[in-house]
């Protein structure tokens, strides 16, 4: 079982909805990381989150530590917001600067 | 402000040929990091530099896979007799601080090195 799962695995979208992709994992983690990936291209840092919740423009990041869960939500979706969301934690420890990623997901959202 | 760099971005080897891909990480940044990403995978790690030290190697997968920093700036990701099961992107990213403090930082991503074995 990997350490850290996404849902779902791919996503389309109509263009204006409301998008939420979920992580779990199972092990103690110091941060978790909301990251993006364009086909092609490399991957864009979009959160760092310990606790609580985060917001930038219309992404909005929240984790629950004692649930071991994060989910990133899109409002207003537009086409150019089509990519792979990455979900990735640190863990507790001496092996803390590592990122154990998950699957990611596919999201499309169509005009 | 350049970002991290990476070279080359796309790379076809045929089976038992060595590479060599290259990063450039941003300047000043102490913490430096490789990953692979297989296709419809998530990255996964290999090898982190604080400076020119290798601290970390322990997902290398093979003793084929080597990599350098020996300036503590470039870094140089080398694979010897290619297998096809080496086809992946290689990602590089680096981080301003070292590895104490690298719980709070953010990594930043090359646009990765695209490996195809045939």
């Amino acid at each position: 079982k990997n350490e850290v799962e996404q849902s779902p695995q791919n996503l389309t979208a109509q263009e204006g909805e409301f998008i939420t992709i979920n992580c779990s994992y199972s092990v103690g983690i110091s941060a978790l990381h909301w990251l993006q990936q364009h086909p092609g291209g490399g991957i864009v840092s979009l959160f760092m989150l310990s606790s609580g919740k985060k917001k930038h423009g219309r992404l909005i990041a929240t984790i629950n530590i004692q649930e071991k869960h994060s989910s990133l939500h899109i409002t207003a979706s537009h086409p150019r917001d089509s990519a792979v969301y990455i979900c990735a934690v640190r863990s507790v420890g001496g092996s803390n600067y590592k990122l154990t990623f998950g699957k990611g997901t596919l999201l499309t959202v169509n005009p | 402000g350049a970002g991290v760099s990476q070279s080359p971005r796309y790379k076809v080897a045929k089976r038992g040929q060595d590479v060599a891909l290259r990063c450039d990480p941003i300047s000043g940044h102490v913490s430096l990091f490789w990953y692979q990403q297989a296709l419809g995978q998530g990255p996964e790690f290999l090898t982190y530099f604080q400076n020119e030290a290798q601290l970390d190697k322990s997902g290398l997968p093979s003793d084929r896979f080597f990599a350098e920093r020996p300036e503590g700036s470039v870094s140089t990701l080398k694979i010897q007799r290619t297998q096809q099961e080496d086809s992946a992107v290689y990602l590089c990213a680096s981080s301003l601080l070292a590895v104490v403090m690298a719980f709070k930082e953010t990594q930043y991503f090359g646009p990765g090195t695209r490996l195809l074995v045939l």
